[in-house]
């Protein structure tokens, strides 16, 4: 069974368009993130939600909308697609939120290109 | 802003040698994660380190965090391919979420 699912692994569409990518994960964690890693493979964070409260928002587009039905699930919604948001996005889970050193369980990432 | 500097940061060896790579911040973390990521996935966890000094073992590799917390090291004995991959250490500095390093590409040449 796959830990952490996303889906689409692959999405290509044209700019100004609406997309959405799904997330579940069946490790009963508490904490999912949504993270953007550019084409230098830098990782960066957009969201974080701990039981589907929204706890990290980092300087994200409006059009950028994450949404958690229950703990288990984290979407994100993008509208009027740009160039510039073309990357991989990676949701993962972790234990809980403390930072207290739980490692992060990645899902495979969707590779989105924007044309 | 806290960050995480990598070196180097791509790396090309033969089958069979050992190597160093290397995380560097100027803040103090207060724990510090190792993840391998392959092409096509996302990074896995390797290991977990929480005190300064400390040194973990994970077959070939063994993980070093700094004494003072600023710095870590991951160093791999007799390079395999299978080692090959994208190396990324990442930090928690006290908030709710880990900060990723630039990364180490990694390519071991059988």
């Amino acid at each position: 069974d796959t830990a952490v699912s996303q889906t689409p692994k692959y999405l290509v569409t044209q700019m100004g368009n609406d997309k959405s990518i799904k997330c579940e994960q069946n490790l009963g964690h508490d904490t999912m993130y949504w993270y953007k890693q550019d084409s230098k493979k830098f990782l960066k964070i957009m969201f974080s939600y701990n039981n589907k409260e929204l706890i990290i928002n980092e300087t994200v587009p409006n059009r950028f909308s994450p949404k958690s039905p229950d703990k288990a699930h984290l979407n994100l919604h993008i509208n009027s697609l740009e160039l510039g948001d073309s990357a991989v996005y990676f949701c993962a889970s972790s234990q809980d939120s403390s930072g207290s050193g739980y490692g992060y369980t990645f899902g495979s990432g969707t590779r989105l290109t924007v044309v | 802003t806290q960050l995480l500097e990598q070196s180097p940061q791509f790396l090309s060896i033969q089958e069979g040698e050992n190597l160093t790579v290397y995380c560097n911040s100027s803040s103090v973390f207060s724990s510090l994660q190792w993840y391998r990521q392959e092409p096509g996935e996302g990074p896995v966890l390797l290991v977990t380190v929480v005190t300064g000094g400390e040194v973990k073992k994970l077959k070939r590799l063994t993980f070093q965090f700094g004494d003072a917390r600023k710095d870590s090291s991951l160093h791999i004995t007799a390079a395999q391919p299978g080692d090959t991959g994208l190396y990324l250490c990442a930090a928690n500095f006290g908030n709710e979420k880990l900060t990723f390093g630039t990364g180490t590409r990694l390519t071991i040449i059988p």
